[in-house]
């Protein structure tokens, strides 16, 4: 099985900042990589597939980059309603298998 | 838009067996790949298996082998995941969830659309 490994499990940022989450996965994976967001509660949202392409009605200050084994997620200017747990995941090869997540805090 | 609309929370005991249903409207579903994903509380995302209906072709995790079965029906545009066995462990939502264009890649693996959840309880 191919392992995602995301970095760091946990931050906390202000409003504004720039935000980076980095995901590695343990085999090459071309650019099968998907973003997603959870908040408590609730099913994730996907943001970004194919390493860099945003989903329909996800802001612009959500962006993804990356192809093989390295890949970022980057929030230009954290927002409040941003305050949630990512999750990387690869589709490269079965079985499909995500990261353990980064929760992103305010602070 | 895609709405999946997933079966109630269910309660059963350990070595017992449980069946969620996932009905999609909206969207194709011919075009669609299922995959069911799974949330311990306090835990990430685990992908459990998948199903895409136009192939019949499915798969899933080696850790559910023998004891998982998904279907789906055409007629009824419903996934089904089907987990046997149950022990405290499978404690968990489970999440349907939908990729789309199994004809325009090779990789149809990303998840644009999700159900609400169901939340699986096995407790003696």
């Amino acid at each position: 099985d191919i392992q995602m490994t995301q970095s760091p499990s946990t931050l906390s940022a202000s409003v504004g900042d720039r935000v980076t989450v980095t995901c590695r996965a343990s085999q090459f994976i071309s650019n099968w990589l998907a973003w997603y967001q959870q908040k408590p509660g609730k099913a994730p949202k996907l943001l970004i597939y194919e390493a860099s392409s945003l989903e329909s009605g996800v802001p612009s200050r959500f962006s993804g980059s990356g192809s093989g084994t390295e890949f970022t997620l980057t929030i230009s200017s954290l927002q409040p309603d941003d305050s949630a747990t990512y999750y990387c995941q690869q589709y490269n090869s079965y079985p499909w298998t995500f990261g353990q997540g980064t929760n992103v805090g305010l602070k | 838009q895609v709405q999946l609309e997933q079966s109630g929370a269910e309660v059963k005991k350990p070595g017992s067996s449980v069946r969620v249903s996932c009905r999609a409207s909206g969207g194709s579903f011919r075009s669609s790949a299922f995959s069911w994903v799974r949330q311990a509380p306090g835990q990430g995302l685990e992908w459990v298996g998948g199903i895409i209906p136009v192939f019949g072709t499915t798969n899933n995790a080696q850790k559910f082998q023998g004891r998982i079965t998904i279907t789906s029906d055409e007629s009824t545009h419903t996934v089904y995941m089907e987990l046997s066995s149950l022990r405290s462990e499978d404690t968990a939502v489970y999440y349907c969830a939908r990729a789309p264009n199994v004809y325009s890649t090779s990789h149809a693996g990303y998840f644009d659309f999700w159900g609400q959840g169901t939340l699986l309880t096995v407790s003696s």
